[in-house]
């Protein structure tokens, strides 16, 4: 078992909709972390989270500590929004990144 | 800013061969590292470097070196190239361990035939 998880794996969207990305852990974390990686490859942080939520324009990010679960969040998807999501969780003692294996999301208009 | 910059783009070698993949960051970053990105795998950490002249293993670093001669450079060699190193690899910095990981460069698609 993978200390990091994400789910779904794919997910595919009509424009409008709201997604969630989900991230489950299984080491204790210092942080929970979201990236973005575009079909051109470049990967581009989006939130670090320690506790609660945090948001940006239409990204939501949460975190639960004690069931070491995380979710992100997209309202009003669009077409742009389609990429990968990556979370990594950032282990306590060494900041040490464990990362998911991803999820490609496909907004379709 | 530039932000963190990495060359080549793109890179074919053939087995034994040896090559250099250039890191470069303009934002005065202590932390930069190293990741290597493959097909159904989460990134995995190379080499990483704290500060100038200070480098360490990750979590996958045989068939790598890394050097950190200034805060703004942190090459890394591949020194007899294997097809098991064919990836993407991807340099990150930011202002500490405990910010990262903060900017990526936009990677170096390399295979090794």
């Amino acid at each position: 078992k993978n200390e990091v998880e994400q789910s779904p794996q794919n997910l595919t969207a009509q424009e409008g909709e709201f997604i969630t990305i989900n991230c489950s852990y299984s080491v204790g974390i210092s942080a929970l972390h979201w990236l973005q990686q575009h079909p051109g490859g470049g990967i581009v942080s989006l939130f670090m989270l320690s506790s609660g939520k945090k948001k940006h324009g239409r990204l939501i990010a949460t975190i639960n500590i004690q069931e070491k679960h995380s979710s992100l969040h997209i309202t009003a998807s669009h077409p742009r929004d389609s990429a990968v999501y990556i979370c990594a969780a950032r282990g306590g003692a060494t900041n040490k990144l464990i990362f998911g294996t991803g999820t490609l999301l496909a907004v379709q208009p | 800013n530039a932000g963190v910059t990495q060359t080549p783009k793109f890179q074919v070698l053939k087995t034994g061969q040896s090559m250099t993949l250039q890191c470069a960051q303009d934002m005065n970053h202590e932390y930069m590292s190293w990741y290597r990105q493959d097909p159904g795998m989460g990134l995995r950490l190379i080499h990483y470097s704290v500060g100038a002249g200070i480098t360490d293993q990750g979590e996958v670093p045989n068939g790598y070196n890394v050097s950190r001669s200034t805060t703004e450079d942190f090459p890394l060699r591949l020194l007899s190239a294997a097809p098991s190193q064919t990836s993407v690899y991807f340099c990150a910095s930011s202002y500490n361990s405990r910010e990262q990981p903060q900017h990526f460069g936009d990677g170096t698609r390399l295979s090794i035939l």
